[in-house]
């Protein structure tokens, strides 16, 4: 697609359930990113792939979050045991090759609410 | 600790006026600098950038200044339009961070007609 899709855009979902947000990123985007916003404050880093790996995960909150890209194209962030502090939008982006100050698109973003 | 703050949550303007935004930071191992645009519903978008080898840099309508010695950048518009109407974020890396940003609170700006 021309740019990064996220899906769904919003999701409501209940405290204690398990959830997974999905990113397709620019087609040939090597670097993907997840990063989470917080109602009144700016993006969070979560997560950074290169490719099928993780290169940063410093950002995750705590075990409850996970990553994946398999096969180095999508990738699906999961929430284990939503807790209502989750609800946030996540946001994805992706660059060419994650060279050092390459440009940032961004996807529109998944809307978690967890009541 | 906040890194990367802004410290107006708002700002208004009446077109053709200037807009300046500003950003303050504190780790001094940030060595490139961005402002993304955000519409309501939409992601981020990329709008200029500085490396902190540089004190200015201009596109169009918008100038980016960097004060390292002040740990300081702004965002000059001029003239504002109402479509600059978003709220703005102000943003930083480390050399060597790959792309991991660090973000302020976000400004937003309204441009009155």
């Amino acid at each position: 697609g021309a740019g990064v899709s996220q899906t769904p855009s919003n999701k409501v979902t209940e405290k204690g359930k398990y959830v997974e947000l999905r990113c397709d990123p620019i087609s040939g985007h090597t670097a993907l990113y997840w990063y989470r916003q917080s109602l009144g404050q700016g993006p969070e880093f979560l997560i950074y792939f290169q490719g099928t790996g993780a290169a940063d995960d410093s950002g995750l909150p705590n075990d409850r979050f996970f990553a994946v890209r398999p096969e180095g194209s999508v990738s699906t962030l999961k929430i284990q045991r939503t807790e209502r502090g989750d609800s946030a939008v996540y946001l994805c982006a992706s660059s060419e090759n994650g060279a050092t100050n390459e440009k940032l698109f961004f996807g529109s973003g998944t809307q978690l609410s967890v009541l | 600790d906040q890194q990367v703050k802004q410290n107006s949550p708002s700002l208004s303007v009446q077109e053709g006026r200037i807009s300046i935004l500003n950003c303050d930071y504190t780790n001094s191992m940030f060595d490139y600098f961005l402002w993304y645009k955000k519409y309501p519903a939409e992601g981020p978008t990329f709008l200029i950038s500085i490396s902190s080898i540089k004190d200015k840099n201009e596109d169009g309508r918008f100038t980016v200044f960097l004060n390292k010695s002040a740990k300081h950048l702004s965002l000059h518009i001029v003239p504002s339009q109402p479509g600059d109407s978003a709220v703005y974020f102000c943003a930083a890396s480390e050399d060597n961070a790959g792309n991991m940003l660090t973000f302020g609170g976000g400004t937003r700006l309204m441009v009155k007609p």
